[in-house]
């Protein structure tokens, strides 16, 4: 099955400073991969998505960015907030699969 | 629009004991999906259905778990003798089709004693 890595595990930065999250997977088939926001004691949100036919989609202070070749894709955030703290979970389904395989998940906060 | 909604927020058992787990989804989704969230981790898919069948069964851990889909709308997780082990936050989610945006319940937090 898949299995998504997510590196890392906890990340801090000054508001207004730029975070990024990395992640890997192992099935060269998936194809949808989504990010979603979760704060502490609430339910997961999508914040954006990419598909494997595009390689970088962005969305205000948010983009994602998918490498195919090496099997990792990245969330960037820009001009970082205190409403930005949450952990972030990466995903990915394989082509017309439903499943989503969970990184760990990152736990960011934003220093004000 | 509602949102995904799951009941009971929390559930406190004893270890052994049956519980059930509930899960509206958004109205006119037809793909709804079952996940487990242990503490410090991302979910981890346990069952999908598409419509009133349960497409993919193969996340449940074993045959103490089981859920229904009887109308093709509300979905029911049970849970017989449970164990400790059983503990976390139960996820359900839904999706107006597959592949799609699936949207997240809050999650019923399951803590066996």
């Amino acid at each position: 099955g898949e299995n998504v890595e997510q590196h890392p595990s906890t990340l801090s930065v000054q508001e207004g400073d730029s975070a990024v999250i990395k992640c890997t997977y192992s099935d060269s088939a998936s194809n949808y991969f989504p990010w979603y926001k979760q704060e502490l004691g609430k339910r997961p949100q999508l914040i954006i998505d990419i598909r494997s036919n595009v390689g970088e989609k962005k969305d205000q202070r948010i983009a994602v960015t998918l490498n195919k070749t090496a099997k990792h894709f990245s969330l960037h955030i820009t001009e970082t907030q205190p409403e930005d703290s949450a952990v972030y979970f990466c995903a990915a389904s394989i082509s017309n699969d439903y499943k989503l395989s969970f990184g760990a998940g990152t736990t960011v906060t934003v220093r004000a | 629009g509602a949102g995904v909604s799951q009941t009971p927020s929390n559930k406190v058992t004893e270890k052994g004991k049956y519980v059930e787990l509930r899960c509206d989804p958004i109205s006119g989704h037809t793909a709804l999906y079952w996940y487990r969230q242990s503490l410090g981790q991302g979910p981890e898919f346990l069952i999908y259905f598409q419509g009133t069948g349960a497409a993919d069964d193969s996340g449940l851990p074993n045959d103490r778990f089981f859920a229904v889909r009887p109308e093709g709308s509300v979905s029911t997780l049970k849970i017989q003798r449970t164990e400790r082990g059983d503990s976390a936050v139960y996820l359900c989610a839904s999706s107006s089709v597959v592949p799609d945006t699936q949207y997240f319940g809050p999650g019923t937090r399951l803590t066996v004693l």
